[in-house]
């Protein structure tokens, strides 16, 4: 069975700083691998997802991430931190397999920017 | 730009009582899913629907929960009794090219 480890349920950083959030998962064979973002009192918003071909994924709001196979990890990061980051963070795993495919989340990580 | 609505946006309810929560997911997708967030806790996958049938459900999704998809556009979600521990916000998604978009979620309180 597919799992998804977020290492820190909460990350702080200052604005301007580089992000880091740490994302590991569980899977027979590579999996599908996919960030969102979630915003007080609204639903998920996928920021970048890995299927294929090149490992560094770039996504929305300057945010990319890079999947690394032997090291089982799907790390997000930004260079610089804004406000308007706040927000809790998903790493998200589905099988490879066509169809319905359903997605295995992680804990989330709660990002706090600080002024 | 196209999205996935929920109605209602939050629905109180007493324990032991049926609740139908809809979803209108983007019109050209064809995979549809519920999840489940509790408070404080991971977004849960509950069930997913493709072709007019369940295509798979995990261990939550019980004879309490039922989905249907009624016509061209609704997507619903049914609890026929509903327990304490089913208070949770509640997702649903559509979904293209393996990309899963979310709705902005009803939030469920049961008391």
């Amino acid at each position: 069975a597919q799992s998804v480890t977020q290492l820190g349920s909460h990350v702080s950083v200052s604005e301007g700083a580089l992000v880091l959030l740490r994302c590991n998962y569980s899977s027979s064979v590579p999996p599908y691998l996919f960030w969102y973002v979630q915003y007080p009192n609204q639903g998920l918003q996928l920021l970048l997802k890995y299927t294929t071909g090149a490992t560094l994924v770039k996504g929305i709001n300057g945010f990319e991430a890079e999947f690394k196979k032997s090291e089982t990890s799907f790390h997000l990061t930004k260079p610089s931190a804004h406000m308007s980051d706040a927000a809790e963070y998903f790493c998200a795993v589905s099988d490879r397999i066509q169809g319905a495919q359903k997605l295995v989340f992680g804990q989330g990580t709660r990002l706090t920017i600080n002024p | 730009e196209p999205e996935v609505t929920q109605t209602p946006s939050h629905q109180v309810t007493q324990m032991g009582q049926e609740v139908i929560l809809r979803c209108v997911p983007i019109s050209n997708h064809l995979y549809f899913y519920w999840y489940r967030q509790i408070l404080g806790q991971k977004v849960e996958f509950l069930v997913s629907f493709y072709n007019n049938e369940i295509s798979e459900k995990s261990e939550i999704f019980d004879d309490q929960f039922s989905v249907e998809r009624p016509d061209g556009s609704n997507f619903t979600l049914k609890i026929r009794s509903t327990k304490l521990e089913d208070s949770a916000m509640y997702f649903c998604a559509s979904c293209l090219n393996r990309e899963q978009y979310f709705g902005p979620g009803t939030r469920l309180t049961v008391t």
